[in-house]
């Protein structure tokens, strides 16, 4: 069974510091992805990395992995406010694309 | 947002009562998926669909039935609501080389 695990679960940040959400999973998988939720709205999708090694970077944001050691970090640098939200990984092992959730980890970002 | 409307968006419901609710894209999309949201829970897989016709269970399939008998609307029906399944359910398609998936606005729907 596939396992999502992600830590921490929450963050409280301060604007112009650096801080690393990791995303573990417990089977082998070739496709993960990284979301973003505000309060009461849809997700939004950030990343989707492919294959090992994969880096994406978008913003503040930078988003890896290494599927050897079955883990996804998401970077951020310099946090400001507008990161405040709840970032969800989610991986797949197969071809229909179903995802298995990580909780979740809610992002504050005060001055 | 890839074309995807949900409908109720808000849905207060009895226990013991059917509800169904609707997935709509526009885009034409072979892959279509529900989920729902508990707190802590992150997203939970219910059902997928992969064509007309086509479908199978998720992770949290009991008590929920689906149908897809065109492309474009895929349709979630709870049997008999409990309060067990008041809950955020999310539409989802997938598309393009990385499979990105796409999630529709949502539907809040609260079972008394």
């Amino acid at each position: 069974e596939l396992k999502v695990e992600q830590n921490p679960l929450f963050l409280s940040m301060q604007e112009g510091k650096n801080y690393t959400i990791y995303c573990n999973y417990s089977t082998t998988s070739d496709r993960l992805y990284w979301y973003r939720q505000d309060p009461g709205k849809s997700l939004e999708s950030l990343f989707v990395l492919l294959s090992n090694g994969a880096v994406k970077q978008e913003g503040r944001l930078m988003a890896s992995l290494d599927t050897k050691a079955r883990l996804s970090t998401l970077h951020i640098t310099a946090a400001v406010h507008d990161l405040s939200a709840t970032y969800f990984c989610a991986v797949t092992t197969d071809s229909w694309g179903k995802l298995q959730f990580g909780a979740g980890t809610q992002v504050v970002v005060t001055p | 947002d890839a074309g995807i409307t949900q409908s109720p968006r808000h849905k207060v419901t009895e226990t013991g009562t059917p509800v169904t609710l609707r997935c709509h894209q526009t885009e034409n999309h072979r892959y279509m998926y529900w989920y729902r949201q508990d707190p802590g829970h992150g997203l939970r897989l219910i059902h997928y669909s992969y064509g007309v016709k086509d479908t199978d269970k998720g992770e949290v399939s009991d008590g929920y039935s689906v149908s897809r008998s065109k492309t474009e609307d895929f349709l979630l029906t709870l049997e008999s609501a409990t309060s067990s399944q008041t809950s955020v359910y999310f539409c989802a398609i997938r598309e393009g080389q990385g499979y990105e998936q796409y999630f529709g606005p949502g539907t809040r729907l609260t079972v008394t």
